[in-house]
């Protein structure tokens, strides 16, 4: 059973144009969800962290959210440079591990 | 400021022969994490250790074992590597427990023949 979905698999924008990834979790006892990025051939880089529903975090043309059972990465009027695979994972329970999804790889274009 | 390393970045190696991938961070975290990634899968835990001496089995352990005498290290071992194990692996670190923020390296890729 999947306990941690992204939606889209992949995502094609064009510059300027706004849209939003998903990650949906079955998990139970949610301590923290995380968001990361990763460019081809490179370890994840951290994007944001996000503790308990109705917060929202922001980054430059980034802005993660939460609610009880999915968040989103609202990216808005993006750029070339933010072509990227975006991670989420989650951390629950009592287990010391995160559980990822597979990720949303998005590419946008002039 | 290196951060978190892995050495070698790329190996070819052939089936049955023992692996031995290198994980070094500077923080001094006392947590470090080895990740497999797989296309279709997403990172999948080996083994973690929350500090030097102390060890812990993930989701996907079998064939593989870890060690860890000084906090900034934490080898990962293909005792006898399968066509299987052909993988991108990724080390990472974060100071206290899993819900602060790990940090990973930059990835070996692990070609087995």
């Amino acid at each position: 059973e999947d306990q941690v979905t992204q939606s889209p698999e992949a995502l094609r924008l064009q510059e300027g144009e706004s849209s939003s990834l998903n990650c949906s979790y079955t998990v139970s006892g949610l301590r923290g969800l995380f968001w990361y990025r990763q460019d081809p051939g490179k370890g994840p880089e951290f994007l944001f962290t996000l503790y308990s529903a109705g917060e929202e975090k922001e980054k430059e043309r980034l802005k993660a959210t939460l609610t009880k059972k999915e968040s989103f990465l609202h990216i808005t009027a993006p750029k070339p440079e933010d072509s990227a695979t975006y991670l989420c994972a989650v951390h629950w329970g009592t287990a010391s591990k995160l559980t990822f999804g597979t990720g949303t790889r998005l590419q946008v274009t002039l | 400021d290196a951060g978190i390393t892995q050495s070698p970045r790329y190996k070819i190696t052939e089936t049955g022969r023992q692996v031995t991938l290198m994980c070094h961070q500077t923080w001094s975290h006392s947590y470090m994490f080895w990740y497999r990634q797989d296309l279709g899968h997403g990172l999948r835990l080996i083994y973690y250790s929350a500090a030097a001496d102390i060890t812990d089995k993930g989701e996907v352990p079998d064939g593989y074992v870890v060690s860890r005498s000084k906090t900034e290290n934490f080898p990962l071992t293909l005792e006898s590597a399968t066509r299987s194990q052909t993988s991108v692996y990724f080390c990472a670190s974060s100071r206290l427990e899993t819900q602060e923020t790990q940090y990973f390296g930059p990835g070996t890729r692990l070609l087995v023949l």
